[in-house]
């Protein structure tokens, strides 16, 4: 069965670096997303991305955040500065036709910050 | 805004008893509801859903109804087994956008 990819499973880095998630959607799928989850909070949403465009951002996706469709397979996030408060899991997921019951989830990065 | 609340984790029962998972939400208009489970080193799965007042979602012995009038889609399981251990996720969506609101999850675990 197809399945949405994320690397890596785990990152550690410091306060201030830049660090990128890499999610490899599902090859037919034109809807991409990604939510977080900081520990023991809910899974929220970050972006959604369609047509190489972003179509919806939360109001947690500011300027220090970035994504990318760099290719036909990859899906990126970036986040520029890391903070403390990025600690977090992070999810991508994709869909074929845009409808939220339709989204495939990747297994998530864990993203911790120092 | 619209919001979904969970019982608190984590769960543990033992294998064969009955689950019910607690889950309220709070929407404008009418949110479609929905179950997803993630199992240990996986993405989050779609378990169950339902998209209108009453309606009954059901997979793998899985169930929950959309109850309009108390806010709530408990999920339930008649007789648990050590496999079904995993993360549940109550979420909702509004059916103007496509992104999807969570819960903070409830872990379960289920001894033998």
């Amino acid at each position: 069965e197809p399945e949405v990819t994320q690397t890596p499973s785990h990152q550690v880095t410091q306060m201030g670096q830049e660090v990128i998630l890499r999610c490899v959607p599902i090859s037919n799928h034109l809807y991409f997303y990604w939510y977080r989850q900081i520990l023991g909070q809910k899974v929220e949403f970050l972006v959604s991305f369609y047509n190489n465009e972003i179509s919806e951002k939360s109001e947690i996706f500011d300027d220090q955040f970035s994504v990318e469709r760099p290719d036909g397979s990859n899906f990126t996030l970036k986040i520029r500065s890391t903070k403390l408060e990025d600690s977090a899991m992070y999810f991508c997921a994709s869909s074929n036709i845009g409808r939220p019951e339709t989204q495939y989830f990747g297994p998530g990065t864990r993203l911790l910050v120092l | 805004g619209d919001s979904v609340t969970q019982m608190e984790g984590p769960v543990t029962l033992s294998e064969e008893a009955f689950l019910t998972i607690n889950c309220t939400y709070t929407a404008t208009g009418y949110p479609s509801l929905f179950w997803y489970v993630q199992y240990p080193g996986e993405g989050l799965q779609l378990l169950l859903k339902a998209t209108k007042a009453d309606d009954k979602g059901s997979n793998k012995g899985f169930e929950a109804t959309y109850r309009k009038e108390t806010t709530s889609f408990h999920l339930e399981k008649g007789s648990v087994q050590v496999s079904d251990s995993a993360v549940y996720f109550c979420a909702l969506t509004s059916n103007r956008d496509d992104k999807i609101i969570f819960g903070k999850g409830t872990r379960l675990h289920i001894l033998p």
